[in-house]
């Protein structure tokens, strides 16, 4: 699976936009781009995925570059329960490997 | 939606002793479970996979015989930790894929349980 870089932490104001970068410079065809969250002492929660397009859900939207080789994870109107750890990983489903490797993820602080 | 679901929440044991871990999938069944292991402050980081029906695919440097796998049903995996030591003390998570979920672009084929944080004394 390719590696992925995400900065460490970020704050955002509550009820502003909170977008979240990742970087996934050596993703191949076939992988796909996942985001997780996992807020404190909890286990990790699918937010999203996307293969090339913008996706969009209920909580959030996901923007990958034309080339695929960083997204960002926007949250629209944060608020302070999406305090959490954010993680990107990219894989690929259709080879049969369910694996997700997570690395560090980036720490969002929601501010009043 | 699809529930994980663990037990216990957390434990504290003493030294020595043994330690099993439950993860249930409530409204589905799953081929395959994943056991994570998360240090404060750290990622998770995968321990092993459980196939029902077949003997646990542990991680390099994972030993097998200290973390005892069985996933005996298609809603059930188990992790026993053995003869547990303060080391062991972490955060164990795992989750579970929902079988007959073909190998489409869903990013959702796992689901993760709560987490059980064991404590060694």
């Amino acid at each position: 699976d390719a590696k992925t870089t995400q900065p460490p932490s970020m704050d955002c104001a509550e009820g502003r936009a909170a977008n979240l970068p990742c970087n996934h410079s050596t993703i191949s065809g076939n992988e796909y781009v996942y985001w997780y969250r996992q807020i404190h002492s909890q286990g990790p929660q699918y937010i999203i995925h996307g293969l090339k397009n913008n996706e969009t859900n209920e909580m959030v939207s996901l923007i990958i570059t034309e080339d695929r080789k960083s997204s960002t994870l926007i949250l629209p109107h944060a608020t302070l329960r999406d305090t959490a750890v954010y993680y990107c990983i990219v894989r690929a489903p259709l080879l049969g490997n369910e694996k997700l490797t997570f690395g560090t993820g980036t720490r969002l602080t929601i501010i009043p | 939606g699809a529930v994980v679901s663990q037990h216990p929440s957390w434990v504290i044991c003493k030294s020595g002793t043994s330690v099993k871990i439950e993860c249930r999938s409530l409204d589905f069944q799953a081929t395959t479970m994943f056991w994570y292991r998360q240090f404060p402050k750290q990622s998770l980081m995968l321990m092993a996979t459980s196939n029902e029906g077949s003997k646990a695919t542990y991680e390099q440097g994972v030993e097998k015989d200290k973390f005892l796998i069985n996933h005996a049903s298609l809603t059930l995996s188990t992790l026993t930790v053995t003869s547990a030591h303060p080391e062991d003390s972490s955060f164990y998570i795992c989750s579970a894929r929902r079988s007959g979920l073909g190998l489409s672009s869903w990013g959702e084929t796992q689901y993760f349980g709560p987490g059980t944080r064991l404590l060694v004394l």
